[in-house]
């Protein structure tokens, strides 16, 4: 099945600083992708839609000049958070659509856990 | 996309079968039941999905009532590594638009020993 990575798996980092988590579809090309957060015994909340070439999709309550995605090619799509805080500890977690199949499933990474000091 | 309701917990023995229900009065006739599963700290990982018919793959069955207003997810025989939060999603179906998936707060189910 398609397969979608996300680097690094954890990280750890001070209070202020800006850590960029990785999204790619190993084996296939995706012109969507989903960012989504996950906080400690709760369900994901969709942060953004992420499309190839264009500016990304904010849910409402997401701070589009915090949190900033960037989709520069069809397998690869970042989210940096900006100055993080500790309330940004969070399960970051992105999907790829498959877009070569009639049903344009989702897939899932694997997850970036931060933790911010 | 219409709303899901499901228990917030199940346990199961292993080796037997874990039918994990779901709730969706309010689905329309172009919606389809998706279901997922999350093991802890990982990405959820696609289970199944039906319009209106039974569905069945290597990994579980689908059963859609006549009426299309619940569901049942079926893991014929439930092993330790099932044990996981279970999704059950309605959504349309677009082939034209991303429409990305609405998670509720889902099913923990425990595969007991």
């Amino acid at each position: 099945g398609a397969v979608v990575s996300q680097h690094p798996s954890w990280v750890i980092c001070k209070s202020g600083t800006s850590v960029k988590i990785e999204c790619r579809s190993l084996d296939f090309q995706a012109t969507t992708m989903f960012w989504y957060r996950q906080f400690p015994k709760q369900s994901l909340m969709l942060m953004a839609t992420s499309n190839e070439g264009s500016k990304a999709t904010y849910e409402q309550g997401v701070e589009k000049d915090k949190f900033l995605i960037n989709h520069a090619s069809l397998t690869l799509s970042t989210l940096t958070v900006t100055s993080a805080h500790p309330e940004d500890s969070s399960f970051y977690i992105c999907s790829a659509r498959f877009a070569g199949g009639f049903y344009n499933e989702q897939f899932f990474g694997p997850g970036t856990r931060l933790t911010v000091l | 996309d219409a709303k899901t309701t499901q228990p917030p917990s199940m346990d199961c023995a292993e080796g037997r079968a874990a039918n994990l229900p779901c709730n969706h009065s309010t689905i329309s006739g172009n919606e389809y039941v998706y279901w997922y599963r999350q093991i802890h700290s990982q990405g959820p990982q696609y289970i199944i999905h039906g319009l209106k018919n039974n569905e069945t793959n290597e990994m579980a069955s689908l059963i859609i009532t006549e009426d299309r207003k619940s569901s049942t997810l079926i893991l014929p025989h439930a092993t330790l590594r099932d044990t996981a939060v279970y999704y059950c999603i309605v959504r349309l179906l677009s082939s034209g638009s991303a429409r990305q998936l609405t998670f509720g707060s889902g099913t923990q189910l425990t595969v007991l020993p």
